[in-house]
Parts: structure tokens; sequence; C-alpha cells
């Protein structure tokens, strides 16, 4: 089986930088996704990490190390609209669907 | 990409009937998948929708509570049987093109309430 924790809340400022960490557990490892979801909307993919090393795309990066069992994603610049609940997932062995942790809600106040 | 759409949105049900969810994707797709997300929570796994055969249930959900069809690449059926209040949750449908690198699209999610 596998582990994946989050922390369950986070809570920053408009304009500043936020780092969401993403702890697993697992064997077979293939490759990790954060995602992003609104209040009452779908997940929508924001990124996959296959090998070690921060991959940046705009305003969000994602670090992985696989020695470690370790994820962040960093968001810039921080926007109201990006509070939202963030989702670490996690492929392994012969599957390649992904393992969801709980989440992580994130809120940006003024 | 693939943009996938879910009826009913949402739905408020009495103890001991059936729902059927479907999941309409825009474009072919390898793999099909049915999520349950219950308030708070993650996303949990129930099955992956195989097309012509039977699904693959996860542990914990069985074929007789949650039977799924699967009967082209662009389109699947979930129904939640004989419902009880803790059925109450939100079902995705989500689709993927397989094999590595492999994004996840999700549908918007059917809404469900059983009283």
């Amino acid at each position: 089986g596998q582990n994946i924790d989050q922390p369950t809340e986070m809570t920053a400022t408009e304009g500043a930088i936020v780092q969401i960490n993403c702890t697993y557990q697992t064997s077979g490892f293939n490759g990790l996704f954060w995602y992003q979801q609104h209040a009452g909307e779908a997940p929508t993919f924001l990124s996959y990490n296959v090998l070690d090393g921060l991959e940046e795309k705009g305003r969000f990066s994602s670090f992985l190390s696989r020695s470690k069992g370790y994820s962040y994603l960093l968001l810039k610049e921080l926007q109201m609209k990006d509070s939202a609940s963030y989702l670490c997932a996690v492929e392994s062995g012969g599957s390649y669907i992904p393992t969801f942790g709980r989440g992580t809600s994130l809120i940006v106040h003024p | 990409s693939a943009v996938i759409s879910q009826k009913p949105s949402r739905d408020i049900c009495q103890r001991g009937t059936s729902l059927t969810i479907q999941c309409q994707v825009d474009s072919q797709v390898t793999m099909m998948f049915w999520y349950r997300q219950q308030p708070g929570q993650s996303l949990t796994l129930i099955a992956t929708a195989n097309q012509g055969s039977e699904a693959t249930y996860e542990s914990g959900f069985v074929i007789d509570k949650f039977p799924i069809s699967r009967p082209n690449l662009t389109f699947s059926t979930l129904t939640v049987s004989n419902m009880s209040p803790e059925d109450s949750s939100i079902y995705l449908c989500s689709a993927n093109q397989g094999g590595r690198i492999a994004e996840q699209y999700f549908g918007p999610g059917t809404r469900l309430t059983v009283t």
C-alpha cells in the first residue's frame, strides 16, 4: 500500500510564497502528481514529477526527492484565486493509477 | 486533453433506491475510472471501468453495490445501488490515456445526498 501525508490546512497572505509539502511511503515509485481543486469543482492537473529536482511552471513549481519520499509544491505571488485544496498523488508499482493524499486546504487572505 | 461531463450534477435520493451516474468524454480514452470523495476527504478510487469487460474494483468496493458499465471508449456509467446515508458523497469520473506521464482528467462530479 501507500501512505501519503500532507498538512491539512495552510494560510498565507496575498503576494507571498507558500510551500505545501507531501511525504510518501511506497514501493516501485513511478511518479508524483499535484492537483488543484476549488470547492465544488473537479481537480485540475498542475504538475507531474518523475525525476528528482524542481519543475517550474509559471507561478507554480514542484520539487521531488525520490530518496527522501518527499515533494513540495511552491506557489509564488499568491493570488486570492489560489485558495483551494492541493492534492498530492503518487503512482507506484505496475499501476499507473494515482493514489491521492487527503489534500491541503490553502486559504489566501488579503 | 479531454473534457469530461457527468450527469446528474447532483441528486437527493431516498434510502434503498439506486442512482445511475453517466460520464461522457469528448474524445476516446484508454482508461476510465470512478472515484468517491467524501466531505473533507481525498479521492478514493472505486474501480477502473474496462471497455468490453467487467470493471476492476478496489478493496472495499463490490460490483453488486457499484455496478459499472463501459460500452465504448468515451462513455461509462456508475450505479450506486440500495443507497444508504453513508453513500452520500461526491462521485467523480476520470480518464487518462494510459501509460507513463498520463495526466488524469476529471469530470465535475455528482453530488449525491441520501436521506
